[in-house]
């Protein structure tokens, strides 16, 4: 099936510091996700982004966080400063269409964050 | 309130058994319902999704059932393999483009 790409897989930096994680997403999708889950727990939406701008948000999207897809290169979330919170696993999602039925979400395979 | 529950947290069932996994929703404008799985180490992958519309759907080994009354579905997965153990979530949305996930259900199906 459709395959979102996701780089690195594991990212260790010091708090204060600045990351930029990156995804590539299934070619012809439109819709672009971002999702935060920690140790296995439920996935918790952070933001979906549309023809370059962000449609929705949820709390969990600080002023440290920013999405961005420059020319249709990599989808990334930035954050900037890293927060001992932050330490999560963050996934990427695709999407052909956005909402509802037919607006099947593809995953990658995450990229793990750990702030020290 | 847009919660999500799942329940159990985590279920073993014997091999060729039926695992039943349960869910349950507050907001009532949710409409789509998919059930996502996932492996150690991966993303979640789409397994199967039913609207509201719909009180039943059917892939294969796996079954929603949707009570929209009462706010409720589960999933149903017969003859349950060796290689369906991983954790199942749960999802809604309504008209905007969030999925609400639940807290998942951890399978395990013992040979």
């Amino acid at each position: 099936g459709p395959k979102v790409l996701q780089i690195p897989s594991h990212q260790i930096i010091d708090m204060g510091q600045m990351v930029t994680l990156n995804c590539d997403p299934v070619s012809n999708h439109l819709y672009f996700y971002w999702y935060k889950q920690i140790l296995g727990q439920q996935m918790e939406f952070l933001v979906n982004f549309y023809n370059g701008k962000v449609m929705e948000k949820s709390k969990l999207f600080k002023d440290q966080f920013s999405v961005e897809r420059p020319d249709g290169s990599y989808f990334t979330l930035k954050i900037q400063p890293t927060a001992l919170e932050d330490s999560a696993v963050y996934f990427c999602a695709s999407s052909l269409v956005g909402g509802g039925f037919y607006a099947e979400q593809f995953f990658g395979p995450g990229t793990r964050l750990t702030v020290l | 309130q847009q919660q999500v529950r799942q329940s159990p947290q985590s279920l073993t069932v014997w091999e060729g058994e039926t695992a039943i996994l349960n869910c349950s929703y507050e907001n009532s404008a949710f409409d789509y319902f998919p059930w996502y799985q996932q492996f150690p180490g991966e993303g979640p992958a789409l397994l199967i999704a039913i609207r509201s519309v719909s009180d039943k759907k059917e892939d294969g080994r796996f079954t929603i059932f949707f009570n929209k009354r009462e706010k409720k579905l589960s999933l149903h997965i017969t003859d349950s393999q060796p290689g369906d153990s991983a954790t199942y979530f749960c999802a809604a949305s309504g008209s905007n483009y969030q999925l609400i996930w639940g807290s998942g259900t951890k399978l395990i199906i013992k040979p």
